[in-house]
């Protein structure tokens, strides 16, 4: 089946900071979004992004469906940043979203 | 708020036990999801219908079943509970099956003693 691969899984980082969080699939995929899950646990819509980019204040994403990558740039890190980014592709033939393993991000003040 | 709703958000029980978690998609979404996330894991998708019918089925446990109303409310039925199970539950819900945004609710938090 499809891979989906985050990187880096871990990344410690201080306020202000910018940083990118990758995602790889092994796969053509009909589309892919980025979430953050809260330190409370709520997955949160970040992008919507089958292909192309897209911003939303300091953050931005770009997919690139040819060469099967996404990025998520996060910009002048906040301690609010801190928490698990994932990456997930819908596959219609199989008709599942699948998740990468995340990219735990934490903001030191 | 996604407008996906979950009910209970935390629901403890014991081993051997039923429980019923339910879910509301967002108004006019014809999908659902389930998946499961246990701790410090990722999440695994279970199961997903659209209108009604299973479309798909993941790693999803035969103690395990699922179901979608006409009224296209799911609910997610686990039996025989283990400890193992305790986990994060999420529902997501989609227009459609093909190129539609998925919007997750807030999980119900399930522990099993």
């Amino acid at each position: 089946g499809i891979q989906v691969e985050q990187s880096p899984p871990d990344l410690i980082l201080q306020e202000g900071a910018n940083s990118t969080l990758r995602c790889n699939f092994s796969d053509s995929v009909n589309n892919l979004q980025w979430f953050h899950q809260n330190p409370w646990g709520q997955l949160i819509n970040l992008f919507y992004i089958p292909s192309g980019t897209k911003q939303n204040g300091r953050l931005s994403a770009t997919t690139v469906a040819t060469e099967r990558y996404s990025l998520l740039y996060i910009s002048s890190s906040q301690t609010t940043d801190s928490g698990v980014y994932f990456c997930a592709v819908l596959i219609i033939s199989a008709s599942k979203i699948i998740f990468g393993s995340g990219t735990r991000l934490s903001i030191r003040p | 708020d996604s407008g996906v709703t979950q009910t209970p958000k935390h629901l403890i029980t014991a081993t051997g036990q039923r429980v019923t978690l339910r879910c509301s998609p967002r108004s006019g979404d014809l999908s659902v999801y389930w998946y499961q996330q246990s701790l410090d894991q990722g999440l695994q998708f279970l199961i997903q219908y659209y209108n009604g019918e299973e479309r798909a089925k993941g790693n999803i446990l035969e103690r395990f079943s699922a179901q979608q109303f006409p009224d296209l409310h799911s609910e997610l039925n686990l039996s025989s509970l283990e400890l193992g199970d305790s986990a994060l539950y999420f529902c997501a819900s989609s227009f459609g099956t093909e190129n539609t945004e998925a919007f997750f609710g807030q999980g119900t938090r399930l522990t099993v003693v």
